[in-house]
């Protein structure tokens, strides 16, 4: 099993250009998490799917912050437009609802915003 | 909402002694606590993770203990290697199983086992 695929691994950008995050978690998996991590703020839950459909975007900071899943297999981040505060690793992680707990990782997209 | 609080935020052994990090947490309902391992340059992986019906688990060299009433609990690592240097990461959620659940992650702790 290849893991959790998460596209690009290193993106910099400058303020105000639109950044897409992309993940492919894993096959059978249906629950999908979108995370942020940063030092002062540690690993924050931005929003999860399960089967698809957006559960839970509480932890979504500011409109300028959207994700979709428009399938099992493939979920986007996307922030329009970007902000220095902005930068950060995000990592996107997938779970097999039902059968555990754990929830797998993926390598992660370090993001930087200029 | 849930907050849970590590420490410590870093923790310096010698190769062959024991490691502990603890964690508590303020949400009552809570009751799954798994604890992540963050290698420089990955993503967290889960190595042991307990239940609120039991009160220590055990799996080889790591084990961690949870007590309800004072909502605390804390991963025990013995006989430290170099390869247990990464940092940890405890969490805590109200849910588990099939039902919608979402995990809330202590800040982390950075280990470092000097050989």
């Amino acid at each position: 099993d290849a893991g959790v695929i998460q596209s690009p691994r290193h993106e910099v950008t400058e303020m105000g250009q639109e950044v897409t995050l992309r993940c492919k978690p894993i096959s059978g998996h249906n629950s999908l998490f979108w995370y942020r991590q940063t030092m002062m703020r540690g690993l924050e839950l931005l929003i999860y799917f399960n089967n698809n459909v957006p559960i839970d975007d509480s932890g979504m900071p500011e409109d300028r912050f959207s994700a979709k899943m428009p399938n099992a297999s493939f979920s986007t981040l996307k922030i329009q437009p970007s902000e220095p505060r902005d930068s950060a690793v995000y990592f996107c992680a997938s779970r097999l609802r039902g059968q555990s707990n754990e929830q797998f990782f993926g390598p992660g997209t370090r993001l930087t915003v200029l | 909402g849930e907050n849970v609080e590590q420490h410590p935020s870093t923790l310096s052994v010698q190769e062959g002694d024991s490691a502990v990090i603890k964690c508590t947490y303020s949400d009552s309902a809570s009751n799954y606590f798994p604890w992540y391992k963050q290698e420089l340059g990955k993503g967290p992986q889960l190595i042991i993770d307990i239940r609120s019906n039991v009160g220590e688990k055990k799996d080889q060299r790591i084990a961690v203990t949870l007590n309800k009433t004072a909502k605390h609990f804390s991963l025990h690592i013995t006989e430290t290697q170099p390869e247990d240097s990464a940092v940890y990461f405890c969490a805590a959620s109200k849910a588990s199983g099939g039902s919608n659940y979402k995990l809330t992650f202590g800040k982390g702790t950075l280990l470092t086992v000097n050989p």
